[in-house]
């Protein structure tokens, strides 16, 4: 089955840090890639999404790229700022009859001033 | 106006009670989902209709009962609440079974 590992969190950085979010899947078919964010007490929002093998997904200062021959979809962004802190999501989807996102576990990030 | 939205946001329950939490979305969106939300964050897909359809149950206890009466709505019934119920229950929606989800604020139960 489809199944996403994301890198083990905590991740607690400094404002103005590079970060690096990873995250690998498994799947059968050609999947889309999409992360997505959890800020504290709200529900899940679409930071980015990729569709097919090389796109790069944006938004936001963060970015994306599909790597099929690797298999991965890490997030990066070049400066963090405290408004950054929440939870990220690697998630995977499949179209078809039985549609659904599939998730990783999920990596807390917290950007201290 | 919110796109998908749940009620109640928080739900306080002894075990063995029956609880509801009801979800709409007015994005015109065919498909609905629940999705579980442990205290690790971790989320797992419970169900999804298509146009009021059920298209994915996945291995939840029969306690759990989705209902959907029109494909703008998507309620979750659970009966005899135990303890590891506990959680946040996240509402979802997508086009023609395609693209983006979009969620809801989540319910957290809490059963005590």
């Amino acid at each position: 089955g489809n199944s996403v590992t994301q890198m083990e969190g905590p991740v607690t950085l400094s404002e103005e840090a590079f970060l690096t979010i990873n995250c690998t899947y498994t799947a059968t078919g050609y999947p889309s890639l999409f992360w997505y964010v959890q800020y504290p007490g709200e529900g899940l929002q679409l930071l980015l999404k990729a569709t097919k093998a090389d796109d790069k997904g944006s938004n936001k200062g963060f970015e994306a790229t599909y790597r099929k021959e690797t298999t991965s979809f890490h997030l990066e962004k070049g400066s963090v700022q405290v408004s950054d802190s929440a939870v990220y999501f690697c998630a995977l989807s499949e179209g078809g009859s039985n549609y659904k996102l599939t998730f990783g576990k999920g990596t807390l990030l917290t950007v201290n001033p | 106006d919110t796109a998908v939205s749940q009620t109640p946001k928080y739900l306080v329950t002894q075990m063995g009670n029956d609880k509801s939490i009801k979800c709409e979305q007015n994005l015109g969106h065919d498909t609905m989902y629940w999705y579980k939300q442990d205290s690790k964050k971790f989320l797992k897909i419970m169900f999804s209709y298509n146009n009021k359809e059920l298209i994915i149950n996945e291995t939840v206890p029969n306690r759990f009962s989705p209902k959907s009466p029109d494909k703008a709505h998507l309620n979750l019934h659970i009966n005899s609440l135990e303890l590891g119920d506990s959680a946040v229950y996240f509402c979802a929606s997508s086009p023609q079974r395609k693209g983006e989800l979009f969620f809801g604020e989540g319910s957290r139960l809490t059963v005590l």
